[in-house]
């Protein structure tokens, strides 16, 4: 069965301490691999999409990279408005675009 | 001009009600979905449409039924509401059903069932 699980559950960094989010995957049929902010109330807000190992992308503090059985979401110098929740999710082979979604990490910065 | 927009955004009602929640797109996709978001904040695929075809049908109670009048529109019908039906619903779009393509959600709709 396809899984995305991701790490830390919960991150708290001060502001301007960098740090990386963890995203791994069941390795066979992975035809994106997509990260969502969603702050509370609202919905899944897109951030990026990676489609084969090496790649690379960046937004302003946020940068994704992707691996063959991982994804990383880094942030450097995070800011009090980076406070939310980083979602992480699969799309696979087979599947008719059926994002499988990680339980998510719960990232706080802190001034 | 909101892409993905659902209503109700709040919906409160008694066990072994029914109701029905709406959504529309103004992205000109083709595939729309909806998506559950229990108490831990997991989400879930529930249905996926194309172009008004039901393409995704996960292991959902008969009680919840989708319809897609049209491909802009995709509504979720829920009969005899239960306590465990409480959760925020997403709906969302893409492109076209193809693997891999950008999803983009609506704000949710929050259901609590008495």
């Amino acid at each position: 069965e396809d899984q995305v699980t991701q790490s830390p559950e919960a991150l708290r960094l001060q502001e301007g301490e960098s740090s990386s989010l963890n995203c791994s995957y069941t390795v066979s049929g992975l035809r994106g691999l997509f990260w969502y902010r969603q702050d509370p109330g609202k919905g899944p807000e897109f951030l990026f999409t990676l489609y084969s190992a090496g790649e690379e992308k960046e937004k302003e503090r946020l940068k994704a990279t992707l691996t063959k059985k991982e994804s990383f979401l880094h942030i450097t110098a995070p800011k009090p408005e980076d406070s939310a929740t980083y979602l992480c999710a699969g799309a696979f082979s087979g599947g008719y675009n059926k994002l499988i979604f990680g339980a998510g990490t719960r990232l706080a910065v802190h001034p | 001009d909101t892409a993905v927009s659902q209503t109700p955004k709040y919906l409160v009602t008694q066990m072994g009600n029914d109701k029905s929640i709406k959504c529309e797109q103004n992205l000109g996709h083709d595939t729309m979905y909806w998506y559950k978001q229990d108490s831990k904040k997991f989400l879930k695929i529930m249905f996926s449409y194309n172009n008004k075809e039901l393409i995704i049908n996960e292991t959902v109670p008969n009680r919840f039924s989708p319809k897609s009048p049209d491909k802009a529109h995709l509504n979720l019908h829920i009969n005899s509401l239960e306590l465990g039906d409480s959760a925020v619903y997403f709906c969302a779009s893409s492109q076209d059903r193809r693997e891999g393509g950008i999803q983009y959600f609506g704000a949710g709709t929050r259901l609590s069932v008495l």
